[in-house]
């Protein structure tokens, strides 16, 4: 059983099309990190959120912590073709927890 | 910096053979893991080190056996291989066990017959 839940599991959208991508899980955590994972490469850290409530830009993408600090949302605004990827959402317990990802294809 | 490397990138066992993982750091982290990677699985932590001389267990580490001499260096050994063990497996390493930035390798694609 997956600690976090992420949804959808794949998302197929056209060039400039907005899309978001949800983490969510019944624990609390610390903080929450989002990686981006292209293929045949280890994940890239994009973001770490630590407070409830807490939304970080970073250009097109938007990142927000759940007031109650157990879900999150990743929210990509006039999507590229380089925004294809696995999208993973990791929870800060003890240790850095995963969910399954998000696969994320843009189509020019 | 090379930052974390893994090697081998490929490698094709049959079962109940052995074989080590290599994985390295030049950012003198003190935090080093071991995760693999299933489709629809996300990443699951196999082993982790806080320090040369320190592991411990993570969600999924039967089979598996670590250890940490140096603080670059942090293998993972495949006792007797089996099919359940095809998959991906990444080495990071971090400043942190958690709240920071976790440094992942480029991955070693294991493939057991």
């Amino acid at each position: 059983t997956q600690l976090l839940e992420q949804s959808p599991q794949f998302l197929s959208i056209q060039e400039g099309e907005n899309l978001t991508v949800y983490c969510n899980s019944s624990s609390v955590f610390s903080s929450l990190q989002w990686y981006r994972q292209e293929p045949g490469e280890g994940p890239v850290l994009l973001v770490t959120v630590v407070t409830g409530g807490e939304v970080k830009k970073l250009k097109r993408l938007t990142f927000q912590f759940g007031d109650a600090r157990k879900d999150s949302s990743l929210h990509i605004t006039a999507a590229q073709p380089g925004d294809t990827g696995l999208y993973l959402c990791a929870g800060n317990d003890y240790k850095l927890s995963f969910g399954a990802g998000t696969t994320v294809t843009v189509r020019a | 910096n090379a930052g974390v490397t893994q090697t081998p990138k490929f490698q094709v066992l049959k079962t109940g053979q052995s074989m080590t993982l290599q994985c390295a750091q030049d950012m003198n982290h003190e935090y080093m893991s071991w995760y693999r990677q299933d489709p629809g699985m996300g990443l699951r932590l196999i082993h982790y080190s806080v320090g040369a001389g320190i592991t411990d267990q993570g969600e999924v580490p039967n089979g598996y056996n670590v250890s940490r001499s140096t603080t670059e260096d942090f293998p993972l050994r495949l006792l007797s291989a089996a099919p359940s063990q095809t998959s991906v497996y990444f080495c990071a390493s971090s400043y942190r066990l958690t709240g920071n930035e976790q440094f992942f390798g480029p991955g070693t694609r294991l493939t057991v017959l």
